[in-house]
């Protein structure tokens, strides 16, 4: 059964980066068939889609959050990454890791989702 | 932007009764070529991981209940829930994945009236 964890610091100060490993399990990330995705949602408010990278490197991401997102495979671990820089307090929130289905945008499973407060 | 409006914002309803929650879209994700509606259902409970219960707009994910059910075309979606549980308790959010950014609704929460 695949899995999925986040890990990550809890608290990440103003202006910092901000970054998270989601751990899959039960699955390769190598799989070319799946993309690998991150969401977020701010207390009190809906979700957000961050961005999406594939077992090669192939990315996409959400325009809004675009010049500050980058992320990662390590398929030796079978992890994928997410590094949100100049963090502000809006950026505090529940970030989720999700696979991607096979060549659509909906995200099942995904992870238990890790909360991340900005603040100093 | 393709924008995701749902409504009501919450809603209370009876065990056994019908829940009916709605999304509409800014505009179209039915996709021409294939004829298929670009829209996901979501259900989010406290301290769970979020689960996917519908995609194509009315293609139930495997495991879900069949008391959950999908509906709608073009900008008008619905999500049902027949025969409410206590275990339907959650926020429920809509999704589309017709084109990026992939926009979610903001959300419905239903209780137990």
């Amino acid at each position: 059964q695949l899995q999925l964890q986040e890990s990550g610091p809890g608290l990440v100060k103003p202006s910092e980066t901000l970054s998270l490993t989601c751990t899959v399990s039960g699955d390769s990330i190598s799989s070319s068939t799946y993309y690998w995705g991150w969401i977020r949602q701010p207390p009190g408010k809906g979700l957000e889609w961050i961005g999406s990278i594939n077992y090669s490197g192939n990315t996409y991401y959400n325009p809004s959050l675009k010049s500050r997102v980058t992320t990662s495979v390590d398929t030796s671990k079978n992890q994928f990454s997410l590094n949100l820089s100049s963090v502000t307090a809006a950026d505090t929130a529940v970030y989720y890791c999700a696979r991607r289905a096979g060549g659509y945008n909906w995200f099942d499973p995904w992870g238990q989702g890790t909360l991340v407060t900005v603040s100093s | 932007d393709i924008v995701m409006t749902q409504s009501p914002d919450s809603l209370a309803v009876s065990l056994g009764e019908r829940a009916t929650i709605n999304c509409k879209s800014s505009q179209s994700v039915l996709y021409s070529s294939n004829k298929k509606n670009y829209l996901a259902w979501y259900q989010l409970k406290p301290g769970q991981p979020p689960r996917l219960l519908i995609y194509w707009a009315s293609t139930r994910e495997s495991g879900v209940p069949d008391r959950f059910s999908g509906s709608g075309s073009g900008t008008d979606f619905t999500l049902t829930i027949n025969s409410l549980q206590a275990e339907d308790v959650a926020v429920y959010y809509c999704q589309q994945y017709y084109s990026s950014p992939y926009i979610f609704g903001q959300g419905t929460k239903l209780e137990i009236k």
